[in-house]
C-alpha cells in the first residue's frame, strides 16, 4: 500500500509563500490525480486542488481568494508533488494533507480521496 | 457548492455499542457518498464511498446506507479503535464538499 507524507515549513510567515511538498512511496505517481485538503482549526476540510503526473490540474474554485493564489505542481521523477500558496495570512494557517484522487480498475476518476498524508500544520504568524 | 451537515457534532457510545452518524446533502447528490475516519494524528481513512461499498480492508462492522440527500454510517459494535472523526464527503457535484465531521466519543 503507497504511503504519502507532507514535508515543509511548519511556520510561515505573513504575506510570505507556503510551500509544502508530498511524497509518494511504496507506489508510483503515474495514472493517479493527486491533492491537497486543508483544515483550519476548528473547521472541516477544504478541498484546495488535485493534479493529474501528466500536468492536468483542478482548483477549487468555490475559494476565489484562495484559487488566485495557488498553484500544484507535480514531479514525477521524484514521485512527489507540490503546494505553492502565496500571500498568506493567518486564515491560511490549517493542517494540510495530501491525498489522492480515487481512480477504479475500469480507468474512471472520482473526487473522492482514498489514501492521504498524516498531514502538516502551518501555522501563519509574524 | 454542495454543503453536507452531519450530525450530531458528537455521540457518546460504549463499546460494544451501535453507533449511528447521520450526514444531509443540500441537494440530492444521488450515491456519491463517501466517508472517513481520523483518528488523532493519523491520516483520514476511506471507509465507505458510492454510500454503501466499504473501502478494502475495512470490517463489516461497518456499513453505509442512504442516497439522495440522507445518509447514515451505522458501527454495528464499537470497537476501541473507532473511537475517532468521522467526516462524509459527496462527489457527485464538483468541487467535492466535507462535512464539518462527528466525534465518536467513549461513554
Amino acid at each position: 500500500q503507497p504511503q504519502l507524507q507532507e514535508s515543509g515549513p511548519g511556520l510561515v510567515k505573513p504575506s510570505e509563500t507556503l510551500s509544502l511538498t508530498c511524497t509518494v512511496s511504496g507506489g508510483s505517481i503515474s495514472s493517479y490525480y493527486w491533492g491537497w485538503i486543508r483544515q483550519p482549526p476548528g473547521k472541516g476540510l477544504e478541498w484546495i486542488g488535485s493534479i493529474h503526473y501528466s500536468g492536468d490540474t483542478y482548483y477549487n474554485p468555490s475559494y476565489p481568494s484562495l484559487k488566485s493564489r495557488v498553484t500544484i505542481s507535480v514531479d514525477a521523477s521524484k514521485n512527489q508533488f507540490s503546494l505553492s500558496l502565496t500571500s498568506v495570512t493567518a486564515a491560511d494557517t490549517a493542517v494540510y494533507y495530501c491525498a489522492r484522487r480515487a481512480l477504479e480498475s475500469s480507468g474512471l476518476y472520482h473526487w473522492y480521496f482514498d489514501l492521504w498524508g498524516r498531514g502538516t500544520l502551518v501555522t501563519v504568524s509574524s | 457548492e454542495i454543503v453536507m451537515t452531519q450530525s450530531p457534532a458528537t455521540v457518546s457510545v460504549s463499546p460494544g455499542e451501535r453507533a449511528t452518524l447521520s450526514c444531509r446533502a443540500s441537494q440530492s447528490v444521488s450515491s456519491n457518498l463517501a466517508w472517513y475516519h481520523q483518528k488523532p494524528g493519523q491520516a483520514p481513512r476511506l471507509l465507505i464511498y458510492g454510500a454503501s461499498t466499504r473501502a478494502t480492508g475495512i470490517p463489516a462492522r461497518f456499513s453505509g446506507s442512504g442516497s439522495g440527500t440522507e445518509f447514515t454510517l451505522t458501527i454495528s459494535s464499537l470497537q476501541s479503535e473507532d473511537f475517532a472523526v468521522y467526516y462524509c464527503q459527496q462527489y457527485n457535484n464538483w468541487p467535492p464538499t466535507f462535512g464539518q465531521g462527528t466525534k465518536v466519543e467513549t461513554k
